[in-house]
């Protein structure tokens, strides 16, 4: 089954403690990207990243750290997460291209609470 | 499932009722304008898209509207049923070198038995 896998789907963890959220896709896209949910915000877009090796800041990318050695694997790190990342974070893929870049596949959503 | 739908514009719609979602958008040189859907507990779920030079598409039981003139884009739903039930996402692809997403805050479509 075509999918974006992330994990894990629920965490909690306390300020400063370095955490990573894993994204695997199965659909050889070439387009990954991080977003945030937050209620009355919508989804804000953190990193993302064209193909192997290409990676660049969306909208909101303080605090976050992106990788993305491997075509199917796009870990979001948070290296000293503090309480106001506590949000519902979802990964998505999609083919390049401009109408290929409209269907994005996302991942199920982890929500990771700070303390 | 997870509370995306707090602060959230609401419409209530009966069963079997057609559903009218509404989005303003901001670029005007947005390509292509998406909506999508997503339910409780899990991820957006692309529904349909519409390039700029068109005005209106449909698919199965749903139909969108671009007016450009007045920047607004439209969801129809025909013959609304209860898994219709979600909070829907309109998006404007920015296009450019990154073909870039901006997603709008959503609406709650309730359905009623």
């Amino acid at each position: 089954e075509a999918q974006v896998t992330q994990n894990p789907r629920y965490l909690i963890t306390v300020t400063g403690k370095k955490l990573t959220v894993t994204c695997s896709q199965n659909m050889n896209h070439e387009y990954m990207s991080w977003y945030r949910q937050d209620p009355g915000l919508g989804l804000r877009q953190i990193y993302y990243s064209m193909n192997v090796e290409v990676t660049d800041k969306g909208d909101v990318p303080e605090g976050y750290k992106v990788s993305r050695k491997e075509k199917r694997n796009f870990p979001l790190i948070l290296e000293s997460p503090s309480p106001n990342q506590t949000s519902l974070y979802f990964c998505a893929s999609s083919p390049w291209g401009r109408s290929g870049a409209n269907v994005l596949t996302f991942g199920a959503g982890s929500r990771l609470t700070v303390l | 499932g997870e509370s995306v739908g707090l602060h959230l514009p609401t419409l209530s719609v009966q069963e079997g009722d057609n559903s009218i979602i509404n989005c303003a958008y901001s670029n005007s040189a947005s390509d292509y304008f998406i909506w999508y859907k997503q339910e409780s507990g899990k991820g957006p779920q692309f529904i349909i898209d519409i390039r700029s030079n068109m005005d209106k598409r449909q698919g199965q039981r749903v139909t969108v509207l671009l007016n450009k003139t007045v920047k607004h884009l439209s969801l129809q739903i025909a013959a609304t049923q209860p898994g219709d039930s979600a909070v829907y996402f309109c998006a404007e692809n920015m296009g450019g070198a990154t073909n870039k997403l901006i997603f709008g805050t959503g609406t709650l479509l309730a359905v009623q038995p």
